[in-house]
């Protein structure tokens, strides 16, 4: 099946400070990413969704200037957490979706947890 | 897209088939039935999807009931390995522009004992 990767796996960064994490489509092009971020014991919660060349469409109640997605090509999409407080810590995920009719399967990346100190 | 329910928790012995019911009632004409496994601190992994045939693969079978209100999610020989939270999405299939987020509910937590 299709390959989603997460980069880094895992983090812990101090209050205040940024955090970059990667998501990468390796073997297909992905019309779209999604971001989703998972509070212990919660289910998924989408984030917001990116087209590749386009601006990123935020979820009510997520901050698009706290939260910047960058998809500047069809197999990379970065999620910044800016200014970084501990109740941003969570398990963030990403999924590409692939353009396939009739298919739009999504694969999803191992999640990058973040720990805000 | 239309409201999924599925029981909280199963569990299922080792070898033995397991059966995970979804009850999407109120699922419109265009809407698939897709089911994806979290085994914990993972990402979701896609098992199958279906419109209104049963279809099987190399993970699982999916049977959809004719009026398409219910749907079951069947793993023929569970192993330990299988041990995940099990959640079965309703949603429409996107164009070549853009896909569809995936709506995740609560999921049913399958234990697959020894």
């Amino acid at each position: 099946g299709a390959v989603v990767s997460q980069h880094p796996s895992w983090v812990i960064c101090k209050s205040g400070t940024s955090v970059k994490i990667e998501c990468r489509s390796l073997d297909f092009q992905a019309t779209t990413m999604f971001w989703y971020r998972q509070f212990p014991k919660q289910s998924l919660m989408l984030m917001a969704t990116s087209n590749e060349g386009s601006k990123a469409t935020y979820e009510q109640g997520v901050e698009k200037d706290k939260f910047l997605i960058n998809h500047a090509s069809l197999t990379l999409s970065t999620l910044t957490v800016t200014s970084a407080h501990p109740e941003d810590s969570s398990f963030y995920i990403c999924s590409a979706s692939t353009s396939i009719p009739h298919t739009d399967t999504q694969y999803f990346g191992p999640g990058t947890r973040l720990t805000v100190l | 897209d239309a409201k999924t329910t599925q029981p909280p928790s199963m569990d299922c012995a080792e070898g033995r088939a397991a059966n995970l019911p979804c009850n999407h009632s109120t699922i419109s004409g265009n809407e698939y039935v897709y089911w994806y496994r979290q085994i914990h601190s993972q990402g979701p992994q896609y098992i199958i999807h279906g419109l209104k045939n049963n279809e099987t693969n190399e993970m699982a079978s999916l049977i959809i009931t004719e009026d398409r209100k219910s749907s079951t999610l069947i793993l023929p020989h569970a192993t330990l390995r299988d041990t995940a939270v099990y959640y079965c999405i309703v949603r429409q299939i996107g164009n070549s522009n853009s896909g569809y987020a995936l709506n995740f509910g609560k999921g049913t937590s399958l234990l697959v004992t020894p």
